[in-house]
């Protein structure tokens, strides 16, 4: 069964403006990890949450979990026309494995 | 260059070929992933390595598809007899994991298979 389900699939903003991805997800989880993907070239991971962390922030990023809800979101703060790509949420499951993405948010800063 | 490399970056083949890929995770990483990936789609896990042993594979790994890490360090992912359905990009991920659970995974820039 699909783990992450990003929302909302695509994304538009301005500059400067911030920018916030959801990510649902159906079972227990071990962690949770937010990736970006530029157009035609892999994955680079951005941060990982675990199921015990409520929240995390790297640079202009920053991660909350909310397990009771299963639901995690993504903010990027004063986004940059270099922020374009999409971004996608992965978890495993209690024991490590069925590591699955969700379809992504497709996110375009606009200059 | 001490990333996730993989070869060839293109492959074009006809149906019912056989093409083989492979991917040179970093050195240190004894965690080794397969991923297929269609346009506008996540990733979808095909397998894993912990070292030389392959712990899991996805129901989406056909009989057709077989991969190997016989040393615990390069991979390769072979797809016997493919299918136009099998056109996709193949990502190699590695990470250095400790017990259960996932860290961190680095991707290679994937290999584009074109099925004619």
């Amino acid at each position: 069964s699909q783990q992450g389900e990003e929302d909302p699939q695509a994304l538009s903003i301005q500059e400067g403006e911030n920018a916030t991805m959801n990510c649902s997800y159906k079972t227990s989880i071990n962690n949770l990890q937010w990736y970006r993907q530029n157009s035609g070239r892999g994955l680079v991971h951005l941060i990982l949450i675990r199921s015990n962390e409520r929240e995390k922030h790297s640079g202009r990023l920053r991660v909350t979990l909310d397990t009771s809800k299963k639901s995690s979101s993504l903010l990027i703060t004063a986004s940059r026309a270099a922020d374009t790509a999409s971004y996608f949420c992965a978890t495993d499951n209690n024991y490590g494995q069925n590591f699955v993405f969700g379809p992504g948010t497709r996110l375009s800063v606009l200059p | 260059d001490t990333g996730v490399s993989q070869n060839p970056r293109h492959k074009i083949t006809k149906r019912g070929q056989n093409v083989t890929f492979r991917c040179d995770p970093i050195s240190e990483h004894n965690r080794l992933y397969w991923y297929r990936q269609t346009l506008g789609q996540g990733p979808e896990f095909l397998t894993y390595f912990q070292n030389e042993a392959q712990l899991e594979k996805s129901r989406l790994l056909s009989d057709r598809f077989s991969a190997e890490r016989p040393k615990g360090s390069f991979s390769t992912l072979e797809i016997q007899r493919t299918e136009q359905g099998d056109s996709a990009m193949y990502l190699c991920a590695s990470s250095w994991t400790l017990g259960t659970g996932n860290s961190e995974q680095f991707f290679g820039p994937g290999t584009r298979l074109t099925v004619l």
